[in-house]
């Protein structure tokens, strides 16, 4: 089945600095990327829609100057956390859709630990 | 909120046949059932899905109810390997239009 990866796996930065999170389509094309978040032992919450080309499309309540989503090229979408902070803590999954549109495939996901 | 209704937990012995629940009493006639499940730390991973006949592929099978309110995955030989959280998902075009939501899924513990 499609592949798609994350990069990096977990990372930990300092409270104020910003982390970049890179999400990539291994064997196919997507034009659509989406982006979750996942608390402890709480679900996945969408959190916003990457395009490629075009403006990502945020769900209420999820700030869109602290979490800059570039969807630059069919295969890679990134995530840009700016201005970190310990709440922003969590784990940060990506998902794209193959060939056959009813299967998403989720990527592998990134650990972030703000201190 | 999610549509889709699951037991926090259910425990199935190795080997044996795992049946998960779902209600999705308000399914609309366009929208599909899906199931993912999270191993630990992973991301989430596709099982099945169905509009309203039964499917099964090599993962596992599911039954839907003649009124599509309800359906039961089933893993016919459970391993350890498949203690996971299993999500029912209720959604149109495979979730494409970002309208997967997820809800807190049945937590599916294999004993040896």
């Amino acid at each position: 089945g499609a592949v798609v990866s994350q990069h990096p796996s977990w990372v930990i930065c300092k409270s104020g600095t910003s982390v970049k999170i890179e999400c990539r389509s291994l064997d196919f094309q997507a034009t659509t990327m989406f982006w979750y978040r996942q608390f402890p032992k709480q679900s996945l919450m969408l959190m916003a829609t990457s395009n490629e080309g075009s403006k990502a499309t945020y769900e209420q309540g999820v700030e869109k100057d602290k979490f800059l989503i570039n969807h630059a090229s069919l295969t890679l979408s990134t995530l840009t956390v700016t201005s970190a902070h310990p709440e922003d803590s969590s784990f940060y999954i990506c998902s794209a859709f193959g060939v056959a549109s009813y299967e998403q495939y989720f990527g592998p996901g990134t650990r972030l630990t703000v201190t | 909120d999610a549509k889709t209704t699951q037991p926090t937990s259910m425990d199935c012995a190795e080997g044996r046949a795992a049946n998960l629940p779902c209600n999705h009493s308000t399914i609309s006639g366009n929208e599909y059932v899906y199931w993912y499940r999270q191993i630990h730390s992973q991301g989430p991973q596709y099982i099945i899905h169905g509009l309203k006949n039964n499917e099964t592929n090599e993962m596992a099978s599911l039954i839907i109810t003649e009124d599509r309110k309800s359906s039961t995955l089933i893993l016919p030989h459970a391993t350890l390997r498949d203690t996971a959280v299993y999500y029912c998902i209720s959604g149109r075009d495979g979730g494409s239009q970002g309208n997967l939501i997820f809800g807190k899924g049945t937590k599916l513990s294999v004993k040896p």
